[in-house]
């Protein structure tokens, strides 16, 4: 079964909007990680936050974990039409492997 | 360097047939994963490898077969070929506890 849960499952955005996306999970994690995948294309690893932290940046992606709700969102700033893909959110229990949710499809209109 | 390679990447296959996908990383990782992905879904683990000559199962191994024989390459197997594994593969590997790297994919249609 999925560990992750992501919502919304699809948005639809204004090229300079933001973006946020949020992902639930159901046991301890040691880290969790955020991908995106372009329509026919492998993933690429976007930002990885670790159990320990609460929150990261990393250009215009900002993350936020919250273990105590076993959540974290995925903030895009400033969007643009090249954003748009798939996203995931995966997490890892410590066992070598990851766990990804469904995903959210975020398309950004020019 | 030219990450993760998946070979072939795309296979029409009939129904009790077999084929092997190959999977090569270059970049000295220990774990290497393949996942299967179908349409509308995330990743789901089929099969995973610690290091060279270990393998183990993920979330849907069942028709699937793995060998890791070189920590290089990672090789998937379908020993007969059901249409319900039609789907895209993709194979993936890390350092422990880290960022994956994916490759392109492999399309694999069963009639």
């Amino acid at each position: 079964s999925q560990q992750g849960e992501e919502d919304p499952q699809a948005l639809s955005i204004q090229e300079g909007e933001n973006a946020t996306m949020n992902c639930s999970y159901k046991t301890s994690i040691n880290n969790l990680q955020w991908y995106r995948q372009n329509s026919g294309r492998g993933l690429v690893h976007l930002i990885l936050i670790r159990s320990n932290e609460r929150e990261k940046h990393s250009g215009r992606l900002r993350v936020t974990l919250d273990t105590s709700k076993k959540s974290s969102s995925l903030l895009i700033t400033a969007s643009r039409a090249a954003d748009t893909a798939s996203y995931f959110c995966a997490t890892d229990d410590n066992t070598g492997k990851l766990i990804f949710g469904q995903g959210t499809t975020l398309q950004v209109k020019p | 360097n030219a990450g993760v390679t998946q070979t072939p990447k795309f296979r029409v296959l009939k129904t009790g047939q077999s084929m092997t996908l190959l999977c090569a990383q270059d970049m000295n990782h220990e774990y290497m994963y393949w996942y299967r992905q179908d349409p509308g879904m995330g990743l789901r683990l089929i099969h995973y490898s610690v290091g060279e000559g270990t393998t183990a199962k993920g979330e849907v191994p069942d028709g699937y077969n793995v060998s890791r024989l070189k920590k290089q390459n990672f090789l998937l197997g379908l020993e007969s070929a059901a249409p319900s594994q039609t789907s895209v593969y993709f194979c993936a590997s890390s350092e422990i506890a880290d960022e994956q790297y994916f490759g392109p994919g492999t399309r694999l249609t069963v009639t």
